[in-house]
């Protein structure tokens, strides 16, 4: 199963971010997300399509239809820059998106 | 908190055996509520997922990595570990211990810090 991203989205500040995952009925599946910084670890920041962990702020959202599900960061903060993954399963392997790099200008 | 510590060689010969342990503090790999994940990123790559194990032993693993790895749990230490033969330069990569939540094919709730395995003469 293919899981395909954009390389890299900009988004100056304060704006709104969108950042898409893209997959063939992907819409069936349950997408997940992770915000990576350099030399961190992934940390999950929506799960299900559409829920927020703990702790993540409400600016960031997600939806799922059809081929491609997406991760909004509203009000976009420097500190939003990051690699974005997203995850979804297929005959019972887990699949990661290549990664976005999102840039706050 | 619940926290995961990957440990183990920095540094594998090629053809050898990697061998990671992931240590959890502030839950219990017996518990049934999840399943623990291994999952590597090659240098300037993305995620790749290796496999799962469950307390019963029960494992899933990635079809391209199947033939190669073995994950294994011990509850009395509450350590889970992944070992992964006959490594190549392709298999140097930062691997990740983590929390699988929402099981089966759940997502990835903790995760530990990271180590860093360069495979490599």
């Amino acid at each position: 199963y293919e899981v395909t991203q954009s390389l890299s989205v900009s988004v100056a500040l304060g704006q709104t971010a969108k950042i898409t995952c893209g997959g063939d009925n992907i819409g069936s599946k349950n997408v997940h997300w992770y915000q990576q910084r350099p030399g961190q670890a992934p940390v999950l920041v929506i799960y299900r399509d559409t829920y927020r962990p703990s702790g993540i702020p409400e600016r960031f959202s997600g939806s799922n239809s059809g081929n491609t599900a997406t991760l909004t960061i509203s009000r976009a903060q420097a500190g939003d820059e990051a690699d974005y993954y997203c995850q979804v399963w297929d005959s019972s392997t887990a699949f990661f998106g290549g990664g976005t790099r999102l840039t706050v200008l | 908190q619940v926290q995961l510590q990957e440990s183990g060689p920095g540094l594998v010969k090629p053809s050898e055996t990697l061998s990671l342990t992931c240590t959890v503090s502030s839950d219990s790999v017996n518990s049934g509520n999840y399943f623990w994940t291994w999952i590597r990123q090659p240098p300037g790559k993305g995620l790749e997922w290796i496999g799962d194990i469950y307390r019963s032993g029960n494992t899933d693993y990635n079809p391209s990595l199947k033939s190669r790895v073995t994950l294994s749990i011990d509850t009395s230490k509450n350590q889970f570990s992944l070992k992964l033969s006959s490594v190549t330069a392709a298999d140097t990569a930062v691997y990740f211990c983590a929390r699988q939540r929402d099981f089966p094919r759940g997502y990835f709730d903790y995760w530990g810090q990271g180590t860093v395995v360069t495979v490599s003469s």
